[in-house]
């Protein structure tokens, strides 16, 4: 699985847009891009996840650049519950394994 | 829907003694199930791959005499702790794959809380 890297934390206010990026700059052409967080003692949320194309659900949306080394995961209007750790992985779909770093560390403030 | 559960979500155990924690797809057929386990402060860590009726796969360092694995059916994956020991204390979590909406995607469970004295 290609590495991907994203800041160690950072905060946002509530009610505000939260735009957390990610590095995948090896990623192949057969990886997805997989979002998921992890809320303090829980197992992990699945968010998103695109190949190439824009992604947007009722959580958040995906934005991929043209070239797939980065991206973009928006929570368009944080609320507290998003404080959690975002985690980016860059894996081959069905039945491969999901390599988590150490991810982003999302606080939301009043 | 693309629900996992994990039964017991908390386990404390005496040292020496064995701990079964169970995982299940509960509206899917999980191809796949995966299991990881994290320490205070850390990531999740990939312990083994298990896919319907066959052996599981072990990531390096994982001991498969120790960390029994068993994925009977397409619901149901099973991970026993032998022999546990206080080193072994960590949050064990699973997670399914199957083609619940997208078989792209892996859900997770709730995670396993385990305390070894």
């Amino acid at each position: 699985d290609a590495k991907t890297t994203q800041p160690p934390s950072m905060d946002c206010a509530e009610g505000r847009a939260a735009n957390l990026p990610c590095n995948h700059s090896t990623i192949s052409g057969n990886e997805y891009v997989y979002w998921y967080r992890q809320i303090h003692s829980q197992g992990p949320q699945y968010i998103i996840h695109g190949l190439k194309n824009n992604e947007t659900n009722e959580m958040a949306s995906l934005i991929i650049t043209e070239d797939r080394k980065s991206s973009t995961l928006i929570l368009p209007h944080a609320t507290l519950r998003d404080t959690a750790v975002y985690y980016c992985i860059a894996s081959k779909a069905a039945g491969n394994k999901l390599t988590f770093g150490g991810g982003t560390r999302v606080l939301v403030k009043p | 829907g693309a629900v996992v559960s994990q039964h017991p979500s908390w386990v404390i155990c005496k040292s020496g003694t064995s701990v079964k924690i169970e995982c299940r797809s509960l509206d899917f057929q999980a191809t796949t199930m995966f299991w990881y386990r994290q320490f205070p402060k850390q990531s999740l860590m990939l312990m083994a791959t298990s896919n319907e009726g066959s052996k599981a796969t072990y990531e390096q360092g994982v001991e498969k005499d120790k960390f029994l694995i068993n994925h009977a059916s397409l619901t149901l994956s099973t991970l026993t702790v032998t022999s546990a020991h206080p080193e072994d204390s960590s949050f064990y979590i699973c997670s399914a794959q199957g083609t619940s909406g997208s078989e792209e995607t892996q859900y997770f469970g709730p995670g396993t809380r385990l305390l070894v004295l």
